[in-house]
Formats: structure tokens, sequence, C-alpha cells
């Protein structure tokens, strides 16, 4: 979906290393999750934002940390990557409510070597 | 806990054949139940929802689904497969669980295979 955004869209980084990765949406939306995806694993929530002052983590938020810098850009961050955290990362935005699906930016490759 | 389950990793169709992609939930109260696709190298796309009302849910490129509240599931369907429509795909359900925030609850994916 074009209106979610995700940069890198391709990364490969060093054990150790500090990355982020950012995501920005044109939506309008005040709701913003980071999840991970692993083969036969589906997806999981790594931390989820309602807006720009509430953080919260999800199922998967060690060795994360996220920031809110706006109503449209969330952005996650690997303090120090380590090689199991080789994934695809996705954004997603929402609008509030339960009945509300999601809308999902095209992923980061994520390597750790 | 609230919980989804696709029995199966993969799913293989003729063209031109029905498909069916299994999606069974668990929850404690009514259930908001998604289905998404995946298309190689690209983010979840929203297919369709259930939250009240008609248990036959019709969605985008010809998908629908099928709530069924004793049987606990909400199995995607299409009268007639199109290679185009080999992807992954994932049901979700709502967490309405006391002390969560509604977030999505995905499935492990089901990948769907059209052969010409």
């Amino acid at each position: 979906d074009a209106d979610v955004t995700q940069t890198p869209r391709n990364r490969i980084t060093k054990t150790g290393k500090r990355i982020m990765l950012e995501c920005s949406q044109t939506k309008g939306h005040d709701r913003m999750y980071w999840y991970r995806q692993d083969p036969g694993l589906g997806l999981r929530l790594i931390y989820y934002s309602f807006d720009v002052k509430d953080i919260n983590k999800g199922e998967i938020s060690d060795g994360y940390s996220v920031s809110r810098q706006a109503q449209a850009k969330f952005s996650l961050s690997l303090e120090s990557a380590i090689p199991n955290q080789t994934a695809l990362y996705f954004c997603a935005t929402s609008e509030a409510g339960y009945t509300y699906e999601q809308y999902f930016g095209p992923g980061t490759r994520l390597t750790v070597t | 806990a609230q919980s989804v389950a696709q029995p199966e990793d993969q799913v293989n169709v003729a063209e031109g054949n029905p498909l069916t992609v299994k999606c069974t939930y668990s929850v404690s109260g009514n259930p908001y139940l998604f289905w998404y696709v995946q298309y190689p190298n690209r983010g979840l796309q929203f297919l369709l929802k259930y939250i009240t009302g008609d248990n036959l849910v019709k969605g985008s490129y010809g998908f629908e689904a099928e709530f069924n509240k004793s049987q606990t599931s909400f199995h995607l369907k299409k009268p007639s497969a199109l290679v185009s429509d080999s992807a992954l795909y994932f049901c979700a359900v709502r967490d309405i669980s006391r002390g969560s925030q509604g977030n999505l609850i995905f499935g492990k994916g089901t990948k769907l295979s059209v052969k010409p």
C-alpha cells in the first residue's frame, strides 16, 4: 500500500550494529504497529502506538525499541543487532476501534550477519 | 487466550477449480475476523473481514469467507481459482480479551499454489 512506506527496503548489517527502520504513513491514522515475519511463524507484534504519546510493547519487544516522532512516523530500532533478528519487518497503521483493518507497508528485509 | 489456527501450510489447486483456505479461531466473546493476502515481495493486503451480520462475507479479487460460529471457523473461498491467486494467506482475529488492546492475532499463514 503506497500510503504506508518503509525505509530501507533491504538492509544487511553486522552483529552488534545499531540499526533504525523507518515507517511513514499518509493515511492519517493514529495507530501504528511494527511486526516481524519469520517463515512458518506468521506475524508477531513487536511494538504498537495508539497516538504520539502512547507506546506499548508487543509479544516480542526484547532487543527492540521504538520512537513515535509524529502521527505519521514510527521508527523501530535494533540497539545491538543479532543474527536471530534476521527477518522481514512490517509497519502497519489503522484507525481506532475493533472493527478496522490494518494497512501494511511493503516491508524491510533485514539480514544480520 | 485468543488464538487463530490455519491447519494447512500449503494448498494446491488447479486453475478454474474452487479453492478453500481454512481458518479456525478461539475467542472468549464475539469474534472480529480478518483475511489478508501477501504476494511475493509485498506487504499484506486486506481481503475481507467479519464483524457482524451475514455469515457470508464478500471481499476483494472475488474472494469470500464463511463465518461458522458453531464450528468456530472462518474459511476463505473462491469459486474459480486463478494462477495469479498464488500467494500467502493469513487469517487474523482481534484480541478483545480483558486487558488487551484489541490487537490482531495472526495465523501462521497458508501458501496457496494455483497451477495452470
